[in-house]
């Protein structure tokens, strides 16, 4: 499997844009960066999910590097509510069986400060 | 949406007892998952079914933990007996089918054994 690093914890001051980095140097071609948060007392949820663009949704925004070797997941503008821990996951939706799988490391606390 | 439901949402138990989770998916949703989730830790797959078929349990404890998904639709999961190392958070989880994304997690089972 293709493997993440992510900084164990990272601090945030409430309504500040967050960047949140992933490096994954020995990604594949095929290989979607996925991106999940939990917030707490909560399973994991979807944030954003991508392969060479950079992409919007109305939680976050993907920056994927020109190598595709790191990318980072932006909050805008944190909020309390955005206080979770977030996992950066790669899969190949070509490969067969449990390599399709989410495997999930030990992510990113955020902590957003009032 | 409904959501993945999951209950009991908390259960504690003396170990060598037994005890079952119970997880209804999304509606249409065709593969379930199984995760178990140590304090301090991120999620990790135990069985994956695809409609009443078991696609993955290679990461389930089968002296002790058994699951099934009889009619496709919802899934137990059982541990019997169980230790105090099973004390976790069970998360079940599912997709429209294998290797489509996102996964919806449910909230969770939090088990103590004691």
């Amino acid at each position: 499997d293709a493997k993440t690093t992510q900084p164990n914890s990272m601090e945030s001051n409430e309504e500040e844009p967050v960047h949140l980095p992933c490096n994954h140097s020995t990604i594949s071609g095929t290989d979607y960066i996925h991106w999940y948060r939990q917030l707490p007392s909560q399973g994991p949820e979807y944030v954003i999910h991508g392969l060479t663009s950079n992409v919007n949704n109305r939680m976050a925004s993907l920056a994927i590097a020109e190598d595709r070797k790191s990318s980072t997941l932006i909050l805008h503008r944190a909020t309390l509510r955005d206080a979770a821990v977030y996992y950066c996951i790669l899969r190949d939706p070509f490969e067969s069986g449990s390599a399709r799988q989410l495997t999930f490391g030990s992510g990113t606390q955020l902590t957003v400060l009032p | 949406e409904a959501g993945v439901a999951q209950s009991p949402r908390y259960k504690i138990i003396e170990k060598r007892q037994s005890v079952a989770f119970w997880c209804n998916p999304i509606s249409g949703h065709a593969t379930l998952y199984w995760y178990q989730q140590i304090l301090g830790q991120g999620p990790k797959l135990l069985i994956q079914f695809q409609n009443n078929g078991v696609v993955d349990d290679s990461q389930l404890p089968k002296d002790r933990f058994s699951a099934e998904r009889l009619k496709g639709v919802d899934s137990t999961l059982k541990i019997q007996p169980a230790k105090l190392e099973d004390s976790a958070v069970y998360l079940c989880a599912s997709s429209l089918n294998s290797g489509a994304y996102p996964y919806t997690f449910g909230s969770g089972t939090r088990l103590t054994v004691v």
